[in-house]
């Protein structure tokens, strides 16, 4: 068990441009998470996925963020046409399917500034 | 709908003094309630999670909460501070129904004094 792993760890980018984030979760772990976590706020739910099936997105994912899951193992988040808003550290967690008792299990998230 | 209030945006406690971090929930469902810490620059690590199996739920770095319904309390408590236990710590309701989908306080930042 290796936790969950995510890349990169820091991401300075310009206004307008696209990113990529990359999230690894525990092998065999069936969900995938994403939250979005600004400064002095707790995690805000972005999507997760079940399997390869993205099941729920949140109003906070505009139609500049994607994410994809596409054999169900690690995970990817575009932002396009980033903004300054976007800045952000974005949270990864993984978990075994068991309803909500189900433990999340978080990487060290993604640290996004967009200048 | 499910939500979680954190009383207290930062706490200060002496080390070897009590630490108690106060969390308030509101759930429609019976809840399932956690609690999390953050270190700098990291990712968040599970402290404890209540899933109605027992009111007091037992931790890691002997923390631990009680679950009160009467109060929809979960608060927070470790008897003795160490310097290491300096960080952030959010609490957190599972949504529910088919969904892990967490909510989170807006967190407690625990500074511990020599």
């Amino acid at each position: 068990d290796t936790g969950v792993s995510q890349n990169p760890r820091h991401k300075i980018t310009k206004r307008g441009q696209n990113v990529t984030f990359r999230c690894d979760p525990i092998s065999e772990h069936n969900r995938l998470y994403w939250y979005r976590q600004t400064l002095g706020q707790g995690p805000e739910f972005l999507t997760y996925f079940q399997n390869e099936a993205q099941l729920e997105k949140s109003r906070l994912l505009s139609d500049r963020f994607s994410a994809e899951r596409p054999k169900g193992s690690f995970s990817t988040l575009e932002i396009q046409r980033t903004e300054q808003g976007d800045s952000a550290m974005y949270l990864c967690a993984s978990s075994l399917l068991f309803g909500p008792q189900e433990t999340q299990y978080f990487g060290p998230g993604t640290r996004l500034l967009v200048l | 709908a499910q939500s979680v209030t954190q009383l207290g945006s930062h706490v200060s406690v002496s080390e070897g003094a009590l630490v108690l971090l106060r969390c308030n929930y509101s759930s429609s469902v019976p809840p399932y309630l956690f609690w999390y810490v953050q270190y700098p620059n990291q990712g968040l690590q599970l402290l404890l999670k209540y899933t109605s199996a027992a009111t007091l739920v037992k931790g890691i770095n002997d923390f631990e909460a009680e679950f009160k319904k009467s109060e929809t309390s979960f608060h927070l408590t470790k008897p003795s501070a160490h310097m290491s236990d300096a960080a952030e710590y959010f609490c957190a309701v599972a949504v529910g129904g088919n969904t892990g989908k967490l909510i989170f306080g807006q967190g407690t930042t625990l500074q511990v004094k020599p």
